[in-house]
């Protein structure tokens, strides 16, 4: 069965302290991977898609990457505008659906 | 360009009521999704379309039904309001499958 766990939960920045969100992941054939950003009370906002292994994408502060059985999603000097739940979702082979995981909840002090 | 509206943003139904959950996009997108989130878990799939006249069971369906009679509206019909569907409803749409999907602002339900 397929499924996507992050990992952790809840995490707590400095402003300025860089850290990595991680999502683990088993699907049988990963056809892409996809982040999002959903802010309290609002729906998923899209942050990137990678669809095989070794590739990266960057965004501002952010950065995605992607191994055969897990994803990281690095910030860098995050600032008190990157407090939101980061989402993680995977879609399989012969699939339109997409997994999702349960997020992390990221809040970052200035 | 509005992207993807729902309606109503809350409502509150009383056990064994019925109601439709209202979805329209104006991006001329084929595929509609319509997901549940319970506080603090990820979302769950409940129904999807890839196109008018087509739909598909996702992981939770048991207790709705959808129907696609246009390729901008994709509405969620509720019959005999449990409280287990208590929940936050995202409606969303992509162009394709297996690229980005823009949702809405989700409508809250509350079932007493």
């Amino acid at each position: 069965e397929d499924q996507v766990t992050q990992s952790p939960e809840a995490l707590r920045l400095q402003e300025g302290e860089s850290s990595s969100l991680n999502c683990s992941y088993t699907v049988s054939g990963l056809r892409g991977l996809f982040w999002y950003r959903q802010d309290p009370g609002k729906g998923p906002e899209f942050l990137f898609t990678l669809y095989s292994a070794g590739e990266e994408k960057e965004k501002e502060r952010l950065k995605a990457t992607l191994t055969k059985k897990e994803s990281f999603l690095h910030i860098t000097a995050p600032k008190p505008e990157d407090s939101a739940t980061y989402l993680c979702a995977v879609q399989g082979d012969y699939t339109d659906k997409l997994i999702f995981g349960t997020g992390t909840r990221l809040q970052v002090f200035p | 360009n509005a992207g993807v509206t729902q309606t109503p943003k809350f409502r509150i139904l009383k056990i064994g009521q019925s109601m439709t959950l209202q979805c329209t996009q104006d991006m001329n997108h084929n595929y509609m999704y319509w997901y549940r989130q319970d506080p603090g878990m990820g979302l769950k799939l409940i129904y999807y379309s890839v196109g008018a006249g087509i739909t598909d069971k996702g992981e939770v369906p048991n207790g709705y039904n959808v129907s696609r009679s246009t390729t901008e509206d994709f509405p969620l019909r509720l019959e005999l309001a449990a409280p287990s569907q208590t929940s936050v409803y995202f409606c969303a749409s992509s162009s394709a499958s297996l690229v980005e999907q823009f949702f809405g602002p989700g409508t809250r339900l509350t079932v007493l």
